[in-house]
């Protein structure tokens, strides 16, 4: 079984510039993550997702962050304009459950690299 | 506590010693708790799902306890190897669809 696909690995760009994530879940599962893990701090949730709607989005900086999962399956996450701050890793994560995510039932992505200048 | 909390924050340990290091969590609400292992480059893997007061799972040469009226979960690793140099993350599910994660320890194995 195919796992989260993430891309790009690894991204440098300068503030003010934009940059966009891609990730595809695994085959089948209804549920989509996007985390925020900065340097010396644990996995923050910025989105959910389940199939196409949003179901938590609380955290993510609005101003600046847009995410979209078109036809339930792929998802896109977009910061524009990026600030230092944004330097971080952008983890992906999958469920094949709904909204009640049962232990052991998130798979990660490898993650997407982000370094701003 | 209100957050969970893992401690300490990076540890070097010589090859062959045994190590360990804890997660504490807010004792109520308590759904589960999740241990991963987060390699340079790879993707976060699952190592234990604990929900039992008294939970205690092992895999291999790593192990881990779940106190949950005192809110704290520990991680053993017996005999560690270069293998085993990674971030370990714990996370709370303090409902079935809330999770919180920890900062992680940052193992470094030296040869």
């Amino acid at each position: 079984e195919a796992g989260v696909a993430q891309s790009p690995r690894y991204k440098i760009i300068e503030k003010r510039q934009s940059v966009a994530f891609w990730c595809n879940p695994i085959s089948g599962h209804a549920t989509l993550y996007w985390y925020q893990q900065i340097l010396g701090q644990g996995p923050k949730l910025l989105i959910q997702f389940q199939n196409n709607g949003v179901v938590d989005d609380s955290q993510l900086p609005k101003d600046r962050f847009s995410a979209e999962r078109l036809k339930g399956v792929d998802s896109t996450l977009k910061i524009q304009p990026a600030k230092l701050e944004d330097s971080a890793v952008y983890l992906c994560a999958s469920s094949p459950t709904g909204v009640l995510l049962l232990p052991g039932e998130l798979f990660f992505g490898e993650g997407s690299r982000l370094t701003v200048l | 506590i209100l957050n969970v909390e893992q401690s300490p924050q990076s540890l070097h340990v010589q090859e062959g010693d045994s190590t360990n290091f804890t997660c504490s969590f807010p004792s109520s609400n308590f759904y589960a708790l999740h241990w991963y292992r987060w390699e340079t480059a790879k993707s976060p893997e699952a190592l234990f799902v604990m929900t039992l007061n008294g939970d205690e799972k092992k895999k291999g040469r790593i192990s881990a306890t779940l106190n949950t009226k005192e809110g704290y979960s520990y991680l053993y690793i017996k005999g560690s190897q270069p293998e085993d140099s990674a971030t370990y993350l714990c996370a709370q599910y303090s409902s079935a669809s809330k999770i919180i994660f920890g900062s992680g320890t940052r193992l470094s194995i030296r040869p």
